[in-house]
């Protein structure tokens, strides 16, 4: 167990609708990830936020936005669902804003399912 | 822009064995870091072990090992032992160091599995 939480573990809707993902870094970690890992792209790096200001942006579709809030958690915002959306979203945390030892640790992930 | 290779999509190892996994990158940096993750059938993505380009010495972690060629952009990761327990997929990946953030680049995995 990382220590970082994610929910919902599964999330299924319909093509077109809007989802929230929602992470809770670890206790400490001031700097939170989003990844996509989908079949045919892999594992894509999304967005990175360090105490509450976004610090590294990655492949991250103007569809979605993520935020994180007083309280360190985070928030992925997907809007206009498609298809191609299906993913697993993994969330990392970290102490700082970078560095070498600045170690990522992953949650379990959300499963978006867009039928 | 960055880009990381895995050119082995699968592998199989014997219990006990040592195996070797192999990773090549594209950077025209000079300061990065480079890391092994593991992602075993539950999905959890696991930090493996982790090496700085600047640094000669290759890092090692218990039965994890890597051999880090600069030069020759390539960081294999090498499994001594091999248990169960490792049959995961394995992830390279490349970060490039910024004062603001970092910025992950994964290659697409080795799948391993360990043979009883």
């Amino acid at each position: 167990d990382s220590g970082v939480t994610q929910t919902p573990k599964h999330l299924i809707t319909a093509t077109g609708q809007r989802v929230t993902l929602r992470c809770s870094p670890r206790s400490g970690d001031l700097s939170v990830y989003w990844y996509q890992q989908s079949l045919d792209q892999g594992l894509q790096f999304l967005i990175q936020y360090y105490n509450g200001e976004e610090r590294a942006k990655g492949n991250i579709l103007e569809r979605f936005s993520a935020q994180q809030f007083p309280d360190l958690h985070s928030e992925l915002n997907l809007s206009s669902l498609e298809l191609g959306d299906s993913a697993l979203y993994f969330c990392a945390s970290s102490a700082l804003a970078g560095g070498s030892t600045d170690t990522q640790y992953f949650g379990p992930g959300t499963r978006l399912t867009v039928l | 822009a960055q880009t990381v290779t895995q050119s082995q999509p699968e592998m199989s190892v014997q219990e006990a064995e040592t195996v070797t996994l192999s990773c090549t990158y594209d950077t025209s940096e000079n300061n990065y870091y480079l890391f092994w993750y593991k992602q075993p059938p539950s999905r959890q993505m696991i930090l493996v072990i982790r090496q700085e380009a600047y640094k000669q010495q290759n890092a090692t972690e218990n039965r994890f090992s890597v051999n880090f060629q600069k030069a020759a952009k390539s960081f294999s990761l090498k499994i001594s032992d091999s248990q169960l327990g490792d049959t995961a997929m394995y992830f390279c990946a490349f970060m490039k160091q910024r004062n603001y953030g970092q910025n992950f680049v994964f290659g697409p995995g080795t799948r391993l599995s360990v043979l009883p």
